[in-house]
């Protein structure tokens, strides 16, 4: 029963370099969500998915992108990474998109930038 | 943006206390949540009260939402001190937004033993 599973817990990257964060869900949840979080605001969407095959820009979309290839998986990628993309990513699922169930969560990722 | 702002950014009490969060909205919105964020870790879900109710309540804590005003309270009624975390307030988008939530930037609490 493992919920939302993110994967890895801790990079570090150089400026220029690309990498891809896995986002894996076991609870057949159709809705799923990456957000990133830095300190002393709350959480900004990036990308989200109402569907398998179906991905849509959140409100920070530049400098990342989005794939749903399998219900289950979520992945993002950052094609050439900055430091303003230093943060701690959540990826979140939901069962049904009108917000009658609540998010559930994974334990983060967290991205420095060099 | 329709994202929620809480209010106070921080709140320190005593254990036994009750504490009272405060989240503003800008847009109408179906939806209103409460999560818990423990320090280093992922959100939790507390609470989902809808834009037809005024009042929720689960085990100790009970949320308000007025929508005339466009604000909810969250209510932790004698407070612990693994009570202590971060609280955001998430608010959907409304009828032609329902699919995503807006997060404020949390309320600190820090529960005093």
């Amino acid at each position: 029963n493992a919920g939302v599973t993110q994967t890895p817990k801790f990079r570090v990257l150089k400026t220029g370099q690309s990498m891809t964060l896995l986002c894996a869900q076991d609870m057949n949840h159709e809705y799923m969500y990456w957000y990133r979080q830095d300190p002393g605001m709350g959480l900004r969407l990036i990308h989200y998915s109402v569907g398998e095959g179906t991905t849509a820009k959140g409100e920070v979309p530049d400098g990342y992108n989005v794939s749903r290839l399998k219900k289950q998986n979520f992945l993002l990628g950052l094609e050439s990474a900055a430091p303003s993309q230093t943060s701690v990513y959540f990826c979140a699922s939901s069962y049904l998109g009108r917000g009658n169930y609540g998010y559930t969560f994974g334990s983060g990722t967290r991205l420095t930038v060099v | 943006s329709q994202q929620g702002e809480e209010d106070p950014q921080a709140l320190s009490i005593q254990e036994g206390e009750n504490a009272t969060m405060n989240c503003s909205y800008k847009t109408s919105i179906n939806n209103l949540q409460w999560y818990r964020q423990n320090s280093g870790r992922g959100l939790v879900h507390l609470i989902l009260i809808r834009s037809n109710e005024r009042e929720k309540h689960s085990g100790r804590l009970r949320v308000t939402l007025d929508t005339s005003k466009k604000s909810s309270s969250l209510l932790i009624t004698a407070s612990r001190a693994a009570d202590t975390a971060s609280y955001f307030c998430a608010t959907d988008g409304g009828s032609y937004n329902f699919n995503k939530f807006y997060f404020g930037s949390g309320t600190k609490l820090n529960v005093k033993p």
